[in-house]
């Protein structure tokens, strides 16, 4: 079955620290690969996707095929960025819907 | 509209009543889903649309749960005999098609069942 694991539930950084959010998946064919963020009172909006392989507000995600992995990386952190993130892979659309399948999500939060 | 619209906010039900819970999705949007989030904990795909058709049931407990897309109207998803572990954050997402396929997501209502 197809699974997301996201193993810190919170991840508590100083202002201009480093930040990695770790996400491993495992399914058997090509996901496409997003992170979304949910701000404090927003709503759940994308961050990223692992094929426009850009840079949002200083997040980068490295799709690793080989650890099945898509960790979301910042190397300066910023008071802005405390929010819920999550990693979703989408199942594709012609065999199995196209839907999201999401991790439990990491509460990031970072201190002045 | 330009964001995906759900109603109510919050929504409380004594056990056994039923919930209807609304979803407005982006005009033009052909796709809509259904994810249920209990206790802020990962997020369950329910069913999803394509126009008015079902396209995926796949996640919809079949006794109590039903959903429906109709044309000129807003999505529904209504729970007959609403059970204590129906008690959940109900998000709706809809998307532009299967090419275009970012989910933009609505608020969520708050479903208490008490």
């Amino acid at each position: 079955a197809q699974r997301v694991t996201q193993p810190e539930k919170l991840l508590s950084v100083f202002k201009g620290a480093p930040v990695e959010l770790k996400c491993n998946y495992s399914y058997s064919g090509s996901p496409e690969l997003f992170w979304y963020v949910q701000y404090s009172r927003q709503r759940l909006q994308l961050l990223l996707r692992h094929i426009s392989r850009e840079s949002i507000k200083g997040f980068t995600a490295d799709l690793n095929k080989g650890e099945t992995s898509f960790h979301l990386k910042k190397p300066f952190a910023q008071e802005e960025d405390s929010a819920m993130y999550y990693c979703a892979p989408l199942l594709p659309f012609y065999n199995q819907g196209g839907k999201l399948i999401f991790g439990q999500g990491t509460e990031l939060s970072v201190k002045p | 509209g330009e964001e995906v619209a759900q109603t109510p906010k919050h929504l409380v039900r004594g056990e056994g009543q039923k919930a209807k819970l609304y979803c407005a999705p982006i005009k033009g949007h052909s796709y809509v889903f259904w994810y249920q989030q209990v206790l802020k904990n990962e997020f369950k795909f329910l069913i999803s649309f394509q126009n008015e058709n079902v396209f995926d049931e796949t996640g919809m407990p079949k006794e109590r749960f039903s959903a429906k897309c109709l044309p000129n109207s807003p999505c529904s998803l209504e729970i007959q005999a609403t059970k204590l572990e129906d008690s959940a954050v109900y998000f709706c997402a809809s998307s532009p098609g299967s090419r275009q396929y970012e989910q933009y997501f609505g608020p969520g209502t708050r479903l208490t069942v008490t």
